[in-house]
C-alpha cells in the first residue's frame, strides 16, 4: 500500500447520473492530483492541488468538478458524463507540487464506466 | 517541452533472463526520471527515480536504471527477470522550470512479459 486510498474502486454509471471519487492520502503530503487513465494513451494530468488550492486544471470539462476540503482529502465530482470518460481515474499525491525531485505516490484508482 | 519515449510496446523475456525496458527523455535543464509499474485493476507504483549524483540507480524489487545523459536514456533493467515482473511500466520526467515545474510527463507504458 502507498497510502493513498481511493473509493470507490469501481464505478458504473448512466450519462445522467452524478457521482463521487474520493481519495485519500495518509502521507502527511501538500500537494494531491487527479490523472485520467485511458487505454492505449499516457497519462493525463487533469487537476493539481497544493494546500488546498487548486493550482493546475489543463481544460478538462466542466463535467468534472475536483474539490478539495483539506490536504488530505480529494474528490472528483462527476455529473453528465459521457461514453469517452470511462477510464481509471488515479490520484496521486506529493510532499510539494512544485519541488521537482519529489516522488508522487499513486492510489489504486477507480475503473469507471459510463453507460 | 519535457516528453519521455519508451519506443517498446511489449517485451517478452524468460524468466531468469536479464531485462531491460526503455526509455529517452527530452528535457530543458536536468533531468529528474522515474520509473513506476502498473499491475493489473491497480495504481502505479513507484519503482526508482534518478535525481542526480551516481548514474546507477537501486530501487524496488531488484530493479535499477542507468541515466545516461550523452544518449538522453533512463532504461530500467533487472539482472534475472522473474514472472511476477510481468506488468505495465512506465517512465516519467519531471518539468523543471515555468509553468512546468513540479509535473510529471509520462511515457506511453511497456507491457513487460516474463515467461516460465
Amino acid at each position: 500500500e502507498t497510502g493513498v486510498t481511493q473509493t470507490p474502486r469501481h464505478l458504473v454509471m448512466g450519462m445522467t447520473n452524478k457521482k463521487s471519487l474520493k481519495c485519500e492520502q495518509h502521507l502527511g503530503h501538500n500537494a494531491m492530483y487527479w490523472y485520467k487513465q485511458s487505454a492505449k494513451k499516457p497519462l493525463e494530468l487533469m487537476f493539481v492541488y497544493s494546500l488546498e488550492e487548486r493550482v493546475e486544471n489543463n481544460s478538462v470539462p466542466s463535467r468534472f468538478s475536483p474539490e478539495c476540503p483539506n490536504s488530505s482529502h480529494l474528490f472528483l465530482h462527476l455529473h453528465t458524463l459521457q461514453p469517452e470518460d470511462s477510464a481509471l481515474y488515479l490520484c496521486a499525491s506529493s510532499q510539494s507540487a512544485g519541488a521537482t525531485g519529489e516522488t508522487q505516490y499513486f492510489g489504486p484508482g477507480t475503473r469507471l464506466l459510463v453507460l | 517541452a519535457q516528453s519521455v519515449a519508451q519506443p517498446e510496446d511489449q517485451v517478452n523475456v524468460a524468466e531468469g533472463n536479464p531485462l531491460t525496458v526503455k526509455c529517452t527523455y527530452s528535457v530543458s535543464g536536468n533531468p529528474y526520471l522515474f520509473w513506476y509499474v502498473q499491475y493489473p485493476n491497480r495504481g502505479l507504483q513507484f519503482l526508482l527515480k534518478y535525481i542526480t549524483g551516481d548514474n546507477l540507480v537501486k530501487g524496488s524489487y531488484g530493479f535499477e536504471a542507468e541515466f545516461n545523459k550523452s544518449q538522453t536514456s533512463f532504461h530500467l533493467k533487472k539482472p534475472s527477470a522473474l514472472v511476477s515482473d510481468s506488468a505495465l511500466y512506465f517512465c516519467a520526467v519531471k518539468g523543471v522550470r515555468g509553468s512546468t515545474l513540479g509535473r510529471l510527463y509520462f511515457g506511453r507504458g511497456t507491457q513487460l512479459t516474463v515467461w516460465p
